[in-house]
């Protein structure tokens, strides 16, 4: 395991069309986020998993966004009817986040880096 | 008033010198601090981890946590080129989500 892997690397897409970007953490990791980050900013929370339960989503997270993590291994994360102010890398990172400890070192993925044109 | 306060840079700075980065933050409840490094076009790459208070050093690298004064530092010693790059901190209060700082943008000259 190379660590945490985010498909596709870029996506380029128009206006108001569906986009879905995959990622697969690191094995064992319970944990699971996604981020987004802007030109010049910081990433951005946008929702985490503790297994396949979703325990906390950003106020960033429209109603057009959804994110699933069926059998708690990989995640998916959807944007329906993508606008231009969705242009972003999107960001995973996974974490042990083992019951009972506090192991909060998040490893991050390449990201998927989104146009919409 | 963001949560965490990073100065975005840009910071230039020679070969060989020693860097400072630095952040503040305003939420006590902070526990954990990271510092994070990003190339262009590429994720975050975890560099130090702190729990709490005080030094922690791995190599050319010291990261240094005043809970007192809400404020971490990493320190670069020896600069190399290919220490250029963004610098993110980043920090949570438990096993849950991370706060960023904006991120400094360094260069190391040759």
């Amino acid at each position: 395991d190379t660590g945490v892997s985010q498909n596709p690397r870029h996506k380029i897409t128009k206006r108001g069309q569906n986009v879905t970007f995959r990622c697969d953490p690191i094995s064992e990791h319970n944990r699971l986020y996604w981020y987004r980050q802007t030109l010049g900013q910081g990433p951005e929370f946008l929702t985490y998993f503790q297994n396949e339960a979703q325990l906390e989503k950003s106020r960033l997270l429209s109603d057009r966004f959804s994110a699933e993590r069926p059998k708690g291994s990989f995640s998916t994360l959807e944007i329906q009817r993508t606008e231009q102010g969705d242009s972003a890398m999107y960001l995973c990172a996974s974490s042990p986040g083992q019951g009972g400890t506090m192991n909060t070192e998040a490893f991050f993925g390449q990201g998927t880096r989104l146009t919409v044109v | 008033q963001k949560e965490v306060e990073q100065d975005p840079g840009p910071l230039s700075v020679p070969e060989g010198a020693i860097v400072s980065l630095n952040c503040t933050y305003s939420n006590s409840a902070f526990q954990y601090f990271m510092w994070y490094r990003q190339y262009s076009r590429k994720g975050p790459e975890l560099l130090m981890y702190t729990y709490s208070s005080g030094n922690k050093e791995d190599g050319r690298f010291t990261a240094q946590v005043d809970k007192s004064s809400k404020y971490i530092s990493l320190f670069i010693r020896d600069s190399q080129p290919s220490d250029s790059a963004t610098y993110l901190c980043a920090m949570s209060w438990g096993a849950q989500k991370l706060v960023f700082g904006q991120g400094t943008r360094l260069t190391i000259n040759p």
